[in-house]
């Protein structure tokens, strides 16, 4: 079965400090994607990223950086210099790619404060 | 349109009513996801709907809820006798394509409060 673990329920930390935010997954299948997702106050989801499971290679997109390990199956999100504007729920996602349309598995979310 | 469209956005009912919460995909999308956020929660799968048919409706909580997509592009999800336990944020979401796993775009989603 699918699951997607996000440990930490919420996060507080001052600008400009670096943050990492942890998902760990469980899926059987060999193909599979990851996704983080931002949900501010709006509420609207924002895709950030997406990741297949024969890609470990990390990455990063300005201040955002992705850490993927298939050996201990995380997926975890890093924001250097950290922003009040990124204060907003983070979700990471699941999606076995077996099956056509397969639906997103999201994590509890972690709830990042960024204060000034 | 520029993105996923969800009405109402917020809407308060009575315990026993009966409701619809309707979803506009970005056009040209023929996937569509509802999902469904309790407070302090991930979104949840409800349903998808690939064209006009209902794909995969596992996630339904019971027969009270029951989506439709009549000509493949705006959807309603309908909840039939409400409870006080479906008071949530009911999310859509469309995809260019069910095949392969591009992103899901979301809409703003419908608060649905139930007294």
């Amino acid at each position: 079965a699918q699951k997607v673990t996000q440990a930490q329920t919420e996060i507080s930390v001052v600008e400009k400090e670096d943050v990492t935010l942890d998902c760990v997954y469980e899926t059987r299948d060999t193909t599979y994607y990851l996704f983080w997702y931002k949900q501010p106050p709006s509420g609207e989801l924002v895709f950030l990223i997406r990741r297949n499971s024969f890609d470990e290679q990390n990455e990063i997109s300005g201040r955002y950086s992705w850490n993927f390990q298939k050996s201990t199956s995380s997926f975890n999100f890093t924001i250097t210099a950290s922003q009040v504007v990124d204060s907003a729920v983070y979700f990471c996602a699941l999606s076995e790619a077996g099956q056509a349309g397969t639906a997103l598995i999201f994590g509890k979310g972690t709830t990042l404060s960024v204060s000034s | 349109g520029a993105g996923v469209s969800q009405t109402p956005s917020n809407k308060v009912t009575e315990k026993g009513k009966y409701v619809e919460l309707r979803c506009d995909p970005i056009s040209g999308h023929t996937a569509l996801y509802w999902y469904r956020q309790s407070l302090g929660q991930g979104p949840e799968f409800l349903i998808y709907f690939q064209g006009t048919g209902a794909a995969d409706d596992s996630g339904l909580p019971n027969d009270r809820f029951f989506a439709v997509r009549p000509e493949g592009s705006v959807s309603t999800l309908k909840i039939q006798r409400t409870e006080r336990g479906d008071s949530a944020v009911y999310l859509c979401a469309s995809r260019q394509t069910s095949y392969g796993t591009g992103e899901l775009f979301f809409g703003e989603g419908s608060r649905l409060t139930v007294l």
